[in-house]
């Protein structure tokens, strides 16, 4: 089975640009996750969905940042614009039922770099 | 928010060395959780623990949930080269409406010397 795929691994922009990373979670997950990591740092989440709906995005910085899972299924994370500060690893999760103790699978994640 | 304190920040230890790293907080969680990270990738779950005073292994791996539900270790026995990484604690709390909020710690930074 595979696991939670993202794309692309590595993104070098400068400041002021948009960047987008992208996330398929593990087949049947409902719940999908976005996580921020900064260097030195334990992931901090960023967004929550259950299936298409994001039902937790307190900690997503509105103003810049954005994201979407149309579909329920793949989601993607949009900044626009990029700022130094933003330079970090995006990881992507996902778990199988909502609400459950259960283990979130993590995907390998976007190290962003904004010049 | 919860706020995770995790101890040590890093270690060196010789191979065959037994490890051991907590984590403390000043609330309770219903789950704690315990990851190792590798270089480039992502967390992966070693052991969940669910119940305060639990104790549960995973081969050379032991975790304990504390009683008072606002601490957790991990042990590692006789530590091998493939131990290196960074091993996150993280406590899962019930928020409501069928939800689970997970909060990791800094992280301990183990390097093993063979």
């Amino acid at each position: 089975e595979a696991g939670v795929v993202q794309s692309p691994r590595y993104k070098i922009i400068e400041k002021k640009q948009p960047v987008a990373f992208w996330c398929n979670p593990i087949s049947g997950h409902n719940t999908l996750y976005w996580y921020l990591q900064n260097l030195g740092q334990g992931p901090e989440l960023l967004i929550r969905y259950e299936n298409e709906e994001a039902v937790d995005d307190s900690q997503l910085p509105k103003d810049r940042f954005s994201a979407e899972r149309l579909k329920g299924v793949d989601s993607t994370l949009k900044i626009q614009p990029a700022e130094l500060g933003d330079s970090a690893v995006y990881l992507c999760a996902s778990s199988p039922l909502a609400g459950e103790p259960n283990e979130q699978f993590f995907g390998p994640g976007t190290r962003l770099t904004v010049l | 928010g919860q706020q995770l304190n995790q101890s040590p920040q890093s270690m060196f230890i010789q191979e065959g060395e037994d490890v051991s790293m907590n984590c403390t907080s000043s609330s309770i969680f219903n789950t704690w959780l315990w990851y190792k990270q590798d270089p480039g990738e992502g967390p992966v779950l070693l052991i969940a623990l669910y119940k305060a005073g639990e104790l549960t292994s995973n081969g050379r791996l032991t975790a304990q949930f504390g009683i008072t539900r606002k601490d957790s270790f991990l042990n590692i026995s006789a530590s091998i080269p493939s131990d290196v990484g960074i091993y996150f604690c993280a406590g899962q709390l019930y928020s409501g409406a069928g939800s689970y909020q997970l909060t990791f710690g800094k992280g301990t930074k183990l390097s093993v010397i063979p």
